[in-house]
């Protein structure tokens, strides 16, 4: 299947900062890449759907000026988490399609942590 | 509004046993589900994708069937190993957010020992 690398695999940050998390595809190329967040013992929930060369779109409830994603590329798309609190810690992972193939493809995630 | 429900919500067998996970899912509406493995701290492994379509996917050990109408799949696992040790995920891509927007169930922990 489709490769999907996901860097950092763990982040600790001090509560405040700036963290940036990337998603690649490696053997393939992605216009569209969907970022999820997960809380322990809960489901993975959708935040956003990363565009390249465009917006992305927020799901609601997610905060755009918060959470910064960048699709500058067709293989790389980044979230950037902004004055980062305790409670943005969580398990972030990124997933991306084969055109034309509706089976998806999840990055390592990222454990974030901010103290 | 699409919601999925697993239960169990954790298992623990004896190595050997063959299981049933099950996955239910409030709307019809829906392009296909996709069952997921999980390892603790990691990402997610694609395991089967049924198409809205189709009844059922094997893979090796694992298959997994669907019936839309009735908003229901289910995930066998055969022979089962302490390798299958994680948490499984269903997930359905609902017509009303595209394709390719995934609505995750909470998923089934499962614990498989020696």
């Amino acid at each position: 299947g489709a490769v999907v690398s996901q860097h950092p695999s763990r982040v600790i940050c001090k509560s405040g900062t700036s963290v940036k998390i990337e998603c690649r595809s490696l053997d393939f190329q992605a216009t569209t890449m969907f970022w999820y967040r997960q809380f322990p013992k809960q489901s993975l929930m959708l935040m956003a759907t990363s565009n390249e060369g465009s917006k992305a779109t927020y799901e609601q409830g997610v905060e755009k000026d918060k959470f910064l994603i960048n699709h500058a590329s067709l293989t790389l798309s980044t979230l950037t988490v902004t004055s980062a609190h305790p409670e943005d810690s969580s398990f972030y992972i990124c997933s991306a399609y084969v055109t034309a193939s509706t089976e998806a493809f999840f990055g390592q995630g990222t454990r974030l942590t901010v103290v | 509004k699409q919601e999925v429900t697993q239960i169990p919500a954790a298992l623990s067998v004896p190595e050997g046993e063959n299981l049933v996970l099950n996955c239910s899912f409030t709307d019809s509406a829906i392009y296909n589900l996709q069952w997921f493995r999980q390892d603790p701290g990691k990402g997610l492994t694609s395991l089967l994708l049924i198409q809205s379509s189709q009844r059922e996917q094997t893979s090796g050990r694992l298959n997994a069937s669907l019936d839309k109408s009735s908003g229901r799949s289910t995930l066998y696992i055969a022979a089962s190993q302490p390798g299958d040790s994680a948490t499984y995920l269903c997930a359905v891509s609902p017509f009303s957010g595209g394709y390719n927007k995934l609505i995750f169930g909470a998923g089934t922990r499962l614990a498989v020992h020696p």
